[in-house]
Parts: structure tokens; C-alpha cells; sequence
């Protein structure tokens, strides 16, 4: 089984939709973060959270909301989808501490797929 | 501002050359900075940073701070190197685990 698992792994939806994308994890990892990859851009961080009760907007969240319902699950909504958010998200997860598996230590999802037409 | 610059979108090579994936960083302070792969049909996952000054898959990266750069280096390209690449530079200090990633370039190793 996957350590960091994306619902759903595709889906299109219409302008004006209101989207969730959720991730959950069996990393018993703290941090918890939402990226979009777009072609050309790289990745770029839309929400973070540290804990369960700690959220934190990153370089794109305008048009986004999350929720950390729990300590391994966090999901990304999109309360009225427009096509410009058409792009793959992934959800990643780190530990908080410092060395090799620390807090700068990435674990990706797979990915979820989204089209807004 | 603190960016990553991945100036080659594709870089495509033959089996057994060197490769080298060139990434520039701005930043003021000391950088802390990874490479990420992604395998077609894996996840993306970390190849290496440079505190760990380790040698992953026969891939190398060197800080420069001079020319602020962290190129990723193999001596010989197998075809299973072919993947998208990204070079990623910590935000701000510390243990924040936000990630600003370059735009990625894939490589393409060709038999």
C-alpha cells in the first residue's frame, strides 16, 4: 500500500464546480503540504500544514482551501473550479525532525489530475 | 527573491555520455538544495541533497555558491536515467520543509 494516497487520480469537472481533492497518509508524518505542477513551472506550494490545528497559505493559495481533518489526512478544495486550475496536485507529507528523513525530506502522492473545462 | 532556474526543459543524450543537468539558485542566505526525480508512472521522490555529499544512482551534485549552482552530474547515461528532473532550494531557513522547485527538466537517454 502506497504511504501517501490521492482521491481521485483524475477527474473533470465544469467551471463553477466545487472540487475536493483528499490525501491521506500512513507515514505518521506531522506535515502535510499541497503543490500544483504545472508545464514549465515546476511545482508550486498552494497550502501547508505543521499539525492537525496549524494551516498556512503558500505562494498560490488564492482561489483554494484545505482542511486537516486529522493528523494523516488533508484535503485541497476548490469552491468554485475555473479552468486555470486545471493542473496535476500532489499532496506530500515530511517528519519535522532534522537528518536524513527530516522535515526537508519529501514524500510525494501520485497525484491527482484535474480538468476544469 | 529566492528562485530556481532549471534553464533546459529536455535534455536528451545517448547511452553511456555525461550528462549534466544544469540548476541555478538566488538566494541570500546559506542554501539547503535537492534533487528530485520522477520515473514515468513512479512518484517523485528525492535523488539526492547536498548536506549528504552522497553519490545516488552515480549521480553527483556540487554546491556552488559562487556561481550559485547545483548541477546534477553523471559520468555515463543509462537509459533507466530517463525521467523529469527537479532541482528544489529550501524557503527560507530551517526545517520548514517548503520546497521552491525549478521549472524540471526531463532527460532523455537514447540507446
Amino acid at each position: 500500500d502506497a504511504d501517501v494516497t490521492q482521491t481521485p487520480r483524475n477527474r473533470i469537472t465544469k467551471t463553477g464546480k466545487r472540487i475536493m481533492l483528499e490525501c491521506s497518509q500512513t507515514k505518521g508524518h506531522d506535515r502535510m503540504y499541497w503543490y500544483r505542477q504545472d508545464p514549465g513551472l515546476g511545482l508550486r506550494l498552494i497550502y501547508y500544514s505543521f499539525d492537525v490545528k496549524d494551516i498556512n497559505k503558500g505562494e498560490i493559495s488564492d482561489g483554494y482551501s484545505v482542511s486537516r481533518q486529522a493528523q494523516a489526512k488533508f484535503s485541497l478544495s476548490l469552491e468554485s473550479a475555473i479552468p486555470n486550475q486545471t493542473a496535476l496536485y500532489f499532496c506530500a507529507t515530511s517528519d519535522s525532525g532534522t537528518g536524513g528523513s527530516g522535515a526537508n525530506v519529501l514524500t510525494f502522492g501520485a497525484g491527482s489530475r484535474l480538468t476544469v473545462l | 527573491a529566492q528562485r530556481v532556474t532549471q534553464p533546459e526543459k529536455l535534455l536528451s543524450v545517448f547511452k553511456g555520455a555525461p550528462v549534466e543537468l544544469k540548476c541555478n539558485y538566488s538566494y541570500s542566505g546559506s542554501p539547503e538544495l535537492f534533487w528530485y526525480v520522477q520515473y514515468s508512472r513512479q512518484r517523485l521522490q528525492l535523488l539526492l541533497r547536498h548536506i549528504s555529499r552522497e553519490s545516488i544512482k552515480g549521480f553527483t551534485a556540487d554546491l556552488n555558491k559562487g556561481e550559485t549552482s547545483f548541477h546534477l552530474k553523471k559520468p555515463f547515461a543509462q537509459e533507466e536515467d530517463s525521467a523529469m528532473y527537479y532541482c528544489a532550494l529550501i524557503r527560507g531557513s530551517g526545517n520548514t520543509g517548503k520546497l521552491i522547485f525549478g521549472q524540471g527538466t526531463t532527460l532523455q537517454v537514447k540507446p
